[in-house]
């Protein structure tokens, strides 16, 4: 089946600490999307791809880094940099182009929790 | 500018009575307007999308929305609750100008099925 497969569900990361998030899609699609959701709060966007080697900052990208290397797989880095990072991780695909209106296909999240 | 309000946070509602969650948005433009169900601890999943074909959008799991241009609104609505829909969903509005788009999330309202 295609989806969108994230990894690890959760993770923790020590003060320090860069740590990964990985996102692989089968769905074929172009744009590919990093959002961050914290309680009560609507998704907010961290980085974006439209195509590989080729990806812009959202609107919360200090402390964040992602690298677009393959088509289906735009990895996240969350670094020491960012104070906050404890949150649920989104990384969503969609086909054609960046914010077109087509759909959103969105990965099952990933938990970051600081300790 | 544009934006997406969900005017509830929190809705309850008994098993088999219906369902409102009610979505306001403001664009310059005609947008794109989506519904995402999040079940706990889960990435989203669409139920509706409006793109201007047709104002009355028939979802998944009998949900609809209605799209009412003079009120800015697209409501999301159900005649009859189902314990399996207790989750958060959120209402998206996907619009710009001068090719700025980008999609914007409610903060979202979570839905309470009472047996």
């Amino acid at each position: 089946d295609g989806g969108i497969t994230q990894s690890p569900k959760y993770l923790f990361r020590k003060e320090g600490q860069n740590v990964t998030l990985s996102c692989e899609q089968n769905l074929n699609h172009d744009a590919m999307y990093w959002y961050r959701q914290d309680p009560g709060q609507g998704l907010r966007l961290i980085y974006y791809s439209q195509i590989v080697n080729d990806f812009q900052k959202g609107d919360i990208a200090e402390g964040y880094s992602v690298s677009r290397e393959k088509k289906e797989s735009f990895p996240l880095t969350v670094t020491s940099a960012q104070k906050n990072p404890t949150a649920f991780y989104l990384c969503a695909s969609s086909p054609g182009q960046l914010f077109s209106g087509n759909t959103i296909y969105f990965g099952e999240g990933s938990w970051l929790t600081v300790v | 500018a544009q934006s997406v309000t969900q005017l509830d946070s929190h809705v309850s509602v008994s098993e088999g009575t219906p369902v409102l969650l009610r979505c306001n948005y403001s664009s310059s433009y005609s947008p794109s307007l989506f519904w995402y169900v999040q079940h706990p601890n889960k990435g989203l999943q669409l139920l509706l999308k409006y793109t201007s074909a047709a104002t009355l959008v028939k979802g998944i799991n009998g949900f609809e929305a209605e799209f009412k241009k003079s009120e800015t609104s697209f409501h999301l609505t159900k005649p009859s609750a189902h314990m399996s829909d207790a989750a958060e969903y959120f209402c998206v509005v996907n619009k710009g100008t001068s090719g700025t788009y980008k999609y914007i999330f409610g903060t979202g309202t979570r839905l309470k099925v009472l047996a």
